[in-house]
């Protein structure tokens, strides 16, 4: 079983509309969370940071479940600039404070369709 | 702004030819990484580097190896490439604190005849 685990879509859907993708973990240890952004031939960027509570950053929102092991990144009123492929991020067990290795999904396409 | 460049954007090379992927980063970052992406396979982690001269294996070392003599400067090294080692190459930083926001390059896509 892969260690991130990611529908690769893609995911196509109208200007405007709302769209949630989920990822899930194997590693029940996993400590930490993120989503990046990797927009076509272009290299990954970091979109935000999953906390355990939830989180949102204007029309993204985040979420963890411990229990069922999945993070989910929901997106609302989508705009034409938010095509690109959403990656899952999970921190592997550490070795040292500081030295956190990423362990990255294949990603999830997404288009947004005017 | 932090700024990561590779020394190519396109590289094609023959079967057994030594290659060299430089990688420079101009932020003092401590952490370096060294990463391929394939279709299907997502971004995996080849070698690591959190300090000078220190260098750790990733999930894929096989066939590779890397040098750090610089805190700027962190190169993968191809020994005798072959052609399941054609990918785009991607390289990162980021700080020791602050570490879950690695920085990228912009890429080498390698291309092994």
């Amino acid at each position: 079983r892969k260690e991130v685990e990611q529908d690769p879509g893609p995911f196509n859907v109208p200007e405007g509309a709302t769209v949630a993708f989920n990822c899930t973990y194997s590693n029940s240890a996993s400590q930490s969370f993120f989503w990046y952004r990797q927009d076509c031939r272009k290299e990954p960027k970091l979109l935000m940071s999953v906390y355990s509570s939830g989180n949102e950053d204007g029309r993204f929102t985040a979420q963890l479940n411990r229990a069922s092991q999945y993070i989910s990144l929901l997106i609302r009123d989508s705009k034409l600039s938010d095509s690109a492929t959403y990656l899952c991020v999970v921190t592997a067990l550490p070795a040292n404070f500081g030295n956190e290795k990423l362990t990255f999904g294949t990603g999830t396409r997404l288009t947004i369709i005017p | 702004d932090v700024k990561v460049t590779q020394s190519s954007r396109y590289l094609v090379k023959r079967t057994g030819e030594k290659v060299f992927l430089e990688c420079v980063q101009d932020m003092d970052h401590e952490n370096m990484f060294w990463y391929r992406q394939d279709p299907g396979l997502g971004l995996r982690l080849i070698y690591f580097s959190y300090d000078v001269k220190m260098k750790e294996k990733g999930d894929i070392p096989e066939g590779y190896s890397v040098s750090r003599e610089k805190k700027e400067r962190f190169s993968l090294i191809l020994e005798s490439a072959s052609t399941n080692q054609t990918s785009m190459y991607l390289c990162a930083s980021s700080l020791y604190q602050g570490w879950e926001t690695q920085y990228f390059g912009p890429g080498t896509r390698l291309l092994v005849l």
